[in-house]
C-alpha cells in the first residue's frame, strides 16, 4: 500500500443497524492513524487518534481498532443513528516528527430512517 | 472556546488573480497546517507553520504561499489562480509534538474558493 485507502466509498445501513469499514495505509513508517467525522458544511471533527499496533479506542458507539503490522484500522459504529450521516476521513502520519496528515478519500455513510 | 475558526467562508476570484485565505487557531495551538480538498478527493497537505517558519511542504508549486504571525494566526497566499485552484482550503491547528506528546489537529470549516 502507497496510500491511504479507505472503502467502501459509500454506505447506506439501516438505522439501528451496525457497521463498519476499512482504512488501508502505508505500514513502514507509520506514526499514528487519524479518524475524523466530517459533517457537511462543518468542520472535520476529530474521533481518535492511535499510534500502538493494536490500540483499540471507543467513543459512545464508536470504536475503532489499529494495525500497524498489515496496515489497517477499522471503525465501528453500533446501533446506527440518522446523527450518524457524515464522511468518515482516516488519516496516517509517517515518521515522529512528521505532523503532515496523509488522507484518504473517506466512506460516505447514510443512515436511513 | 471558539475552535479553529477561517475566513472568509467562500470566495470567488478569476484566473489570474491572487488570493489571501485566513486562519485563527484553536486558543493554545501553536502548529498551523493548510490542506486543499478538491472535489472527490481526500484533503491534500499544502504546508506546515511553526514558530513563523514554514516547517514541511506538500507537492504544491511555488504559487501557494504562507506566512504564520506571532499570534500563532495564518495566511494562505495563491497567485497566479488557475481554474484547477478550485477546491475547499481547510486549515488545522495543534500544539507541536515539539512540546512534548503527539498531538490531535483540529480543524476549521474550510474557505470555499472558486476560481472562474
Amino acid at each position: 500500500i502507497l496510500n491511504v485507502e479507505q472503502s467502501p466509498q459509500s454506505l447506506h445501513v439501516q438505522e439501528g443497524d451496525s457497521t463498519n469499514f476499512t482504512c488501508s495505509f502505508p505500514s513502514s513508517n507509520f506514526y499514528a492513524l487519524h479518524w475524523y467525522r466530517w459533517e457537511t458544511a462543518k468542520s472535520p471533527e476529530a474521533l481518535f487518534v492511535m499510534t500502538l499496533n493494536g490500540d483499540e479506542k471507543k467513543k459512545g458507539r464508536i470504536s475503532a481498532t489499529l494495525n500497524t503490522k498489515e496496515g489497517y484500522s477499522y471503525l465501528y459504529i453500533k446501533g446506527s443513528q440518522p446523527e450518524d450521516s457524515a464522511t468518515y476521513l482516516c488519516a496516517s502520519v509517517s515518521d515522529f516528527g512528521n505532523e503532515k496528515l496523509t488522507f484518504g478519500t473517506g466512506t460516505r455513510l447514510t443512515i436511513i430512517p | 472556546d471558539a475552535g479553529v475558526t477561517q475566513s472568509p467562508t467562500h470566495l470567488i476570484k478569476t484566473r489570474g488573480q491572487q488570493v489571501t485565505l485566513r486562519c485563527s487557531p484553536k486558543s493554545g495551538h501553536d502548529t498551523v497546517s493548510w490542506y486543499q480538498q478538491a472535489l472527490g478527493q481526500g484533503p491534500q497537505f499544502i504546508f506546515q507553520y511553526y514558530e513563523e517558519e514554514e516547517r514541511q511542504r506538500g507537492n504544491f508549486p511555488d504559487r501557494f504561499s504562507g506566512h504564520q504571525f506571532p499570534n500563532y494566526s495564518s495566511e494562505l497566499n495563491v497567485n497566479a489562480l488557475l481554474l484547477g485552484d478550485s477546491a475547499l482550503y481547510l486549515c488545522a491547528s495543534s500544539l507541536s509534538i515539539r512540546r512534548g506528546a503527539y498531538n490531535e489537529q483540529f480543524f476549521g470549516p474550510g474557505t470555499r474558493l472558486t476560481v472562474l
